[in-house]
């Protein structure tokens, strides 16, 4: 019953480290996501995969990459941290079934701090 | 553009007392809604969805809300609030094809006992 599972739950970088975000779902979902969520700017996509072996920039691309590893698996990697990416990061899937019917189930987000 | 609005960034209730928050959408198509919730330290969870059909839409946990087209809202009720629902709750829209959810920017629910 794990659903979507992340990790690291809470992280501190110092700027200019890098580091991966690993997300992992065991729903044999096609599509996962990577957000941001930010104090009054609710969330934000950063990258999407629509099905394995497909990645897109969503809202937020910049300072990020990420590695849809195999179905169950979509990774987010930042090269180079800096402040502004001072966050708490979720992950989500869903079993895309057409139009509008694309309901995402999240994990329970990752709190990254950078210095 | 597409965009969702929610205007109220905090609302406190009493608990037993009825709750409505307020979504509205800017949207060309036919919108596909979303109202999920956010407890502290949680991930976000479904509450219910709009896709067609009847306007008024049940929930979990005992939540409603109603599509009106004419007035681009959506906005979510609750007839009698717990304390157990103060959380953060998130209206979105799913620009559909694109795989992009649009989200708002929450409204935090405090309960008062």
């Amino acid at each position: 019953n794990a659903g979507v599972t992340q990790t690291p739950k809470f992280q501190v970088l110092k700027t200019g480290q890098s580091m991966t975000l690993q997300c992992a779902q065991d729903m044999n979902h096609n599509s996962m996501y990577w957000y941001r969520q930010d104090p009054g700017m609710g969330l934000r996509l950063i990258y999407y995969s629509a099905s394995e072996g497909t990645t897109d920039k969503g809202e937020v691309p910049n300072g990020y990459n990420v590695s849809r590893l195999n179905k169950r698996e979509f990774s987010l990697r930042l090269e180079s941290a800096a402040p502004s990416q001072t966050s708490v990061y979720f992950c989500a899937s869903s079993e895309y079934r057409g139009a509008g019917a694309n309901v995402l189930t999240f994990g329970a987000g990752s709190r990254l701090t950078v210095l | 553009a597409q965009s969702v609005t929610q205007p109220d960034i905090h609302i406190t209730v009493s608990e037993g007392a009825s709750l409505e928050l307020r979504c509205n959408y800017s949207y060309g198509a036919t919108p596909y809604l979303f109202w999920y919730v956010q407890s502290p330290g949680q991930g976000l969870q479904l509450l219910l969805k709009y896709f067609s059909g009847d306007t008024l839409v049940q929930g979990i946990k005992g939540f409603e809300a109603e599509f009106k087209r004419s007035q681009s809202s959506f906005n979510l009720r609750k007839p009698s609030v717990h304390w157990s629902d103060a959380a953060e709750y998130f209206c979105a829209v799913d620009t559909s094809g694109t795989y992009k959810y649009i989200f708002g920017t929450g409204t935090r629910l405090k309960v008062l006992a």
